[in-house]
């Protein structure tokens, strides 16, 4: 148990919805990190909270958005989504650079 | 070309035997090295972490990184059938923008 939580474990939705995913870091760690995992592109980087500010964007659609609350957890809004943005959904935390710890992941499957 | 090139496998070894995991990247930014272990719809567990050139030893774990060649290897010693799992390289920039540039992982399957 890496200690990073993640809610929902499994999403299933249909086009054109919008869903929410959670994250609760590790205790202490101020920064956030989501990525998304899929079988044709694998492991994607999508964007870094720390302490409740952007810090860094990686290739998040437009129709995605982040936050970080006072608290350090984060959700991950997607909209209009679409057949492919099914894939698993990691949220992963640290407190320097190099040690990011992953959650158990959501799993979306869009419909 | 991808930042970041990873065999993916499938690796198939007998147990007991020693496994190579390799990476090849092209971004001279990366500092940071690292290897995951996932296992089959969990999260990346982070295995071994290194800073720049060298080697780094925890049990039956090697991390080798040459950044001369660009090249990093996982060695596992004494393999296990629990060692069965996809095994992922990722790297990172000493930039303060700390995202990680993944490999597409290696499929290992330890028989036993």
């Amino acid at each position: 148990d890496s200690g990073v939580t993640q809610t929902p474990k499994h999403l299933i939705t249909a086009t054109g919805q919008r869903v929410t995913l959670r994250c609760s870091p590790r205790s202490g760690d101020l920064s956030v990190y989501w990525y998304q995992q899929s079988l044709d592109q694998g492991l994607q980087f999508l964007i870094q909270y720390y302490n409740g500010e952007e810090r860094a964007k990686g290739n998040i659609l437009e129709r995605f958005s982040a936050q970080q609350f006072p608290d350090l957890h984060s959700e991950l809004n997607l909209s209009s989504l679409e057949l492919g943005d099914s894939a698993l959904y990691f949220c992963a935390s640290s407190v320097e650079v190099g040690t990011q710890y992953f959650g158990p992941g959501t799993r979306l499957l869009v419909l | 070309q991808k930042e970041v090139e990873q065999d993916p496998g499938p690796l198939s070894v007998p147990e007991g035997a020693i496994v190579s995991l390799n990476c090849t990247y092209s971004n001279s930014a990366f500092q940071y090295f690292m290897w995951y272990r996932q296992y089959s719809r969990k999260g990346p567990e982070l295995l071994m972490y290194t800073y720049s050139s060298g080697n780094k030893e925890d049990g039956r774990f090697t991390a080798q990184v040459d950044k001369s060649s660009k090249y990093i290897s996982l060695f596992i010693r004494d393999s296990q059938p629990s060692d069965s799992a996809t095994y992922l390289c990722a790297m990172s920039a000493l930039s303060g923008n700390e995202k990680l540039t993944f490999g597409t992982g290696t499929r290992l399957t330890i028989i036993p």
